[in-house]
């Protein structure tokens, strides 16, 4: 079944300490991107990746880091995690031109930071 | 950047009542997108529909590109119709940033 993979579904955490959400894709895509939405204010971009070893930041990049040293995979990191990065965060893909094809989304991360 | 409005922002439905939402967005875009987000928070896609018509099964949907608005028509609705209903354009000469409008909540009652 073609899909992106996100783990975990939920975690708490405490402030500082360093973790790393998971992203796969199964479907070969070229375009890889993550989201954060927060209540009042939607869904906004973090970072996107055009293809391996391509990243550029999105909207809302401070305080996180990502890599895409292989196709499948679009870790995102929290290097010292904060309480105002506790949100629900969205991993999606595409192919090609990605505005031509339309994105999947993963099932989401409810991250909590106390 | 590009704006995406939706409305209306808050709906209640009867169960078995139909209705429209409408996505407005300011600029040329290459793909728009609906989704549906269910009360597990999942988002999941419904639409890709840069232009024309779709339908898929309750639902469908009518893109009007050259006038810059969309529409998502759900009939019949059901109380698995609740959730929260996204419209989501890339701007034509952008970044292929996904840009969301904030949403139309809808509960339906039984």
């Amino acid at each position: 079944e073609a899909q992106v993979t996100q783990n975990p579904r939920y975690l708490i955490t405490v402030t500082g300490k360093k973790l790393t959400v998971t992203c796969s894709q199964n479907m070969n895509h070229e375009y890889m991107s993550w989201y954060r939405q927060d209540p009042g204010l939607g869904l906004r971009q973090i970072y996107y990746s055009m293809n391996v070893e391509v990243t550029d930041k999105g909207d809302v990049p401070e305080g996180y880091k990502v890599s895409r040293k292989e196709k499948r995979n679009f870790p995102l990191i929290l290097e010292s995690p904060s309480p105002n990065q506790t949100s629900l965060y969205f991993c999606a893909s595409s192919s090609g031109q990605a505005s031509y094809y339309g994105y999947t989304f993963g099932s989401g991360t409810r991250l909590t930071v106390v | 950047g590009i704006q995406v409005e939706q409305s209306p922002p808050d709906l209640i439905l009867q169960e078995g009542a139909n209705s429209t939402l409408r996505c407005n967005f300011s600029d040329s875009v290459n793909n728009l997108q609906w989704f549906h987000q269910n009360p597990w928070g999942q988002l999941i896609n419904l639409f890709y529909i840069p232009s024309g018509t779709k339908q898929n099964g309750r639902l469908s949907a009518t893109t009007v590109a050259t006038e810059r608005y969309s529409l998502l028509y759900i009939s019949s609705s059901q109380t698995t119709d609740s959730g929260v209903y996204f419209c989501a354009v890339v701007e034509k000469y952008g970044n292929n940033r996904l840009a969301f409008g904030k949403g139309n909540q809808v509960v339906v009652i039984p």
